[in-house]
């Protein structure tokens, strides 16, 4: 069953704390990244990341941070340095020669 | 930064007429796609046109892209009631190759039945 998975659908967090979100693919695809979306908003990128070991701040990076130590994992920690973290978050790959990219289910992030 | 910038946002259509729907964007592109996202779901690639192409077809879906107008147009023909959604036009910036897409605000499409 081949995709990219995010866990989980719904989290709920309290202001100050750090919140790590999930994203595994097993597409084998090298490019993965991360988006924001808010409510009848575009999406906005985070970070994304080419090759294991490697990424690049997007547009709205503060706040954030990520790693890439395997080919099939990008988690995303949202820090309490975050100002506005409740949001729509979702990964994606890009890999096998095309430009389109692949998006998994989403995490909808609830900070209070 | 955010590129794409649709028009209309929102559009209400009866089952079987025609949706259009445009983007327009600011500087030098490799490509142009279109996505699709359900409420509350991931979004769906439907289709890519190259900078160097004019139009292309998928299915019930046509896109075309002007360069000299910067602009681009997803029609969807005989629409039906599953193509309620929302759509998004991205385009991967020239100056990042393909390595990273810029996203409109998207289209909010409602297809009565």
């Amino acid at each position: 069953d081949g995709g990219i998975t995010q866990s989980p659908k719904y989290l709920f967090r309290k202001e100050g704390q750090n919140v790590t979100l999930s994203c595994e693919q097993n597409l084998n695809h090298d490019a993965m990244y991360w988006y924001r979306q808010d409510p009848g908003q575009g999406l906005r990128l985070i970070y994304y990341s080419q090759i294991v070991n490697d990424f690049q701040k997007g547009d709205i990076a503060e706040g954030y941070s990520v790693s890439r130590e395997k080919k099939e994992s990008f988690p995303l920690t949202v820090t309490s340095a975050q100002k506005n973290p409740t949001a729509f978050y979702l990964c994606a790959t890009r890999g096998g020669g095309s430009d389109e990219q692949y998006f998994g289910p989403g995490t909808r992030l609830t900070v209070t | 930064s955010q590129q794409g910038e649709e028009d209309p946002q929102a559009l209400s259509i009866q089952e079987g007429e025609n949706a259009t729907m445009n983007c327009s964007y600011k500087t030098s592109i490799n490509n142009l796609q279109w996505y699709r996202q359900n409420s509350g779901r991931g979004l769906v690639h439907l289709i890519l046109i190259r900078s160097n192409e004019r139009e292309k077809h998928s299915g019930r879906l046509r896109v075309t892209l002007d360069t000299s107008k910067k602009s681009s147009s997803l029609l969807i023909t005989a629409s039906r009631a599953a193509d309620t959604a929302s759509y998004f036009c991205a385009t991967a910036l020239a100056t990042y190759g393909n390595n990273r897409l810029a996203f409109g605000k998207g289209n909010q499409v409602v297809v009565i039945p």
